[in-house]
């Protein structure tokens, strides 16, 4: 079952400017995960927020999570061609299940 | 750094074939995963295994099987390959301890 449902599907911007993308998800969870994922190939673990923190930055990312509203956002800053991908959020729920459940997925794309 | 290989990135197979993708992580992981990408339907859990001889079905488990006999190879198996298992097939890894997953390239199984 899909948990997370990112927003929007698809974004285009210019290098230079932030990417914003959401996710929200139905249940508790323990912790949200955020993955990239190149054309064809496999993900990529990004960063990974726990329900007790709020925000988490790592080089340009940060990540912030409301757990009252059962969502969360990653912005990337100062956006790079190389950043052009699909980024998906993942969640891992509360009572021990092993099972990440993942998003549909934002596709990045962004203009040199 | 961990490292995931599946053992083709492309695959064609004929209708009612016996298929089997294999997965193999070289940092000694007890927990990995198999799962399937769709166009609009994300990533879809099949099969994990907490660890050797272990396994537990996923979300889609229909169609498929599992093998585990070492720890660092795990083995997905379409008994009767049809063409509604045409798909991008991705394999994780991770330690129980940690929650992010490790990836593989990714198969692209198309079935005719």
């Amino acid at each position: 079952s899909q948990q997370g449902e990112e927003d929007p599907q698809a974004l285009s911007i210019q290098e230079g400017e932030n990417a914003t993308m959401n996710c929200s998800y139905k249940t508790s969870i323990n912790n949200l995960q955020w993955y990239r994922q190149n054309s064809g190939r496999g993900l990529v673990h990004l960063i990974l927020i726990r329900s007790n923190e709020r925000e988490k930055h790592s080089g340009r990312l940060r990540v912030t999570l409301d757990t009252s509203k059962k969502s969360s956002s990653l912005l990337i800053t100062a956006s790079r061609a190389a950043d052009t991908a699909s980024y998906f959020c993942a969640t891992h729920s509360q009572g021990g299940s092993e099972k990440l459940v993942f998003g549909k997925g934002t596709k990045l794309t962004v203009n040199p | 750094d961990v490292k995931v290989t599946q053992s083709s990135r492309y695959l064609v197979k004929r209708t009612g074939e016996k298929v089997f993708l294999e997965c193999v992580q070289d940092m000694d992981h007890e927990n990995m995963f198999w799962y399937r990408q769709d166009p609009g339907l994300g990533l879809r859990l099949i099969y994990f295994s907490y660890d050797v001889k272990m396994k537990e079905k996923g979300d889609i488990p229909e169609g498929y099987s599992v093998s585990r006999e070492k720890k660092e190879r795990f083995s997905l198996i379409l008994e009767s390959a049809s063409t509604n298992q045409t798909s991008m097939y991705l394999c994780a890894s991770r330690v129980p301890s940690r929650y992010e997953q490790y990836f593989g390239p990714g198969t692209r199984l198309t079935v005719t």
